[in-house]
């Protein structure tokens, strides 16, 4: 079975600097799904950004980026310059290729607080 | 934008009473899911369901059953409740195995307390 281990439960940040949230996943599989989701106070969840296990490239979306390290399992998550928006639990989760419904694994969350 | 609508944000039971958490999704998805949500615990599968009238266990199934009639709507029931249970319910839906890179997209969730 796969597992997903998020070590920092939580962490604070100064707004406009740099955070990064490690996760590391434990599997046999060659090629599968990770993703990063943020779930902002009494909000709904909502993916931040997905990388694909065969892509050798770092996934970015805007001022959130990836260190994907496929060797050690390790999908940390840099969220850059940040904004007080940014508070909020981030969790890491991890997909098979051929998983039976697309099901995730999710790690047990990072609470991240963005402060002025 | 997809919706995933759940039928209550807040809920609160006594022991021993039966609970339906009801979600529907407006996108036509094959996969819906429910999890349960608990702090330092993240997000654990209860159960999935990938067509209509399938379901199949994850990870804490025990103490839960589910029902899908009708594509759109997943119900989560809890035959008697215990105070156990008391914990925060997503649920959330994702295209079927033909879309594999899309992601599950998630309601509000339901706070339920189990008194």
């Amino acid at each position: 079975a796969q597992t997903v281990t998020q070590s920092q439960p939580e962490m604070s940040v100064q707004e406009a600097e740099t955070v990064t949230l490690s996760c590391t996943y434990d599997t046999s599989e060659n090629n599968y799904y990770l993703f990063w989701y943020k779930q902002p106070p009494s909000r709904q969840m909502i993916l931040v950004i997905r990388q694909e296990a065969y892509k050798q490239q770092n996934a970015t979306e805007n001022r959130f980026s990836v260190n994907f390290q496929k060797a050690a399992k390790s999908f940390s998550l840099k969220i850059s310059d940040s904004q007080l928006g940014d508070t909020a639990m981030y969790f890491c989760a991890f997909r098979m290729i051929k998983a039976a419904g697309n099901k995730l694994t999710f790690g047990g969350g990072t609470r991240v607080l963005v402060k002025p | 934008d997809v919706k995933v609508t759940q039928s209550s944000r807040y809920l609160v039971k006594r022991t021993g009473e039966k609970v339906f958490l009801e979600c529907v999704q407006d996108m036509d998805h094959e996969n819906m899911f429910w999890y349960r949500q608990d702090p330092g615990l993240g997000l654990r599968l209860i159960y999935f369901s990938y067509d209509v009238k399938m379901k199949e266990k994850g990870d804490i199934p025990e103490g839960y059953s589910v029902s899908r009639e009708k594509k759109e709507r997943f119900s989560l029931i809890l035959e008697s409740a215990s105070t156990n249970q008391t914990s925060m319910y997503l649920c959330a839906s994702s295209p079927g195995y033909r879309v594999r890179n899309q992601p599950q997209h998630f309601g509000d969730g339901t706070r339920l307390s189990i008194l």
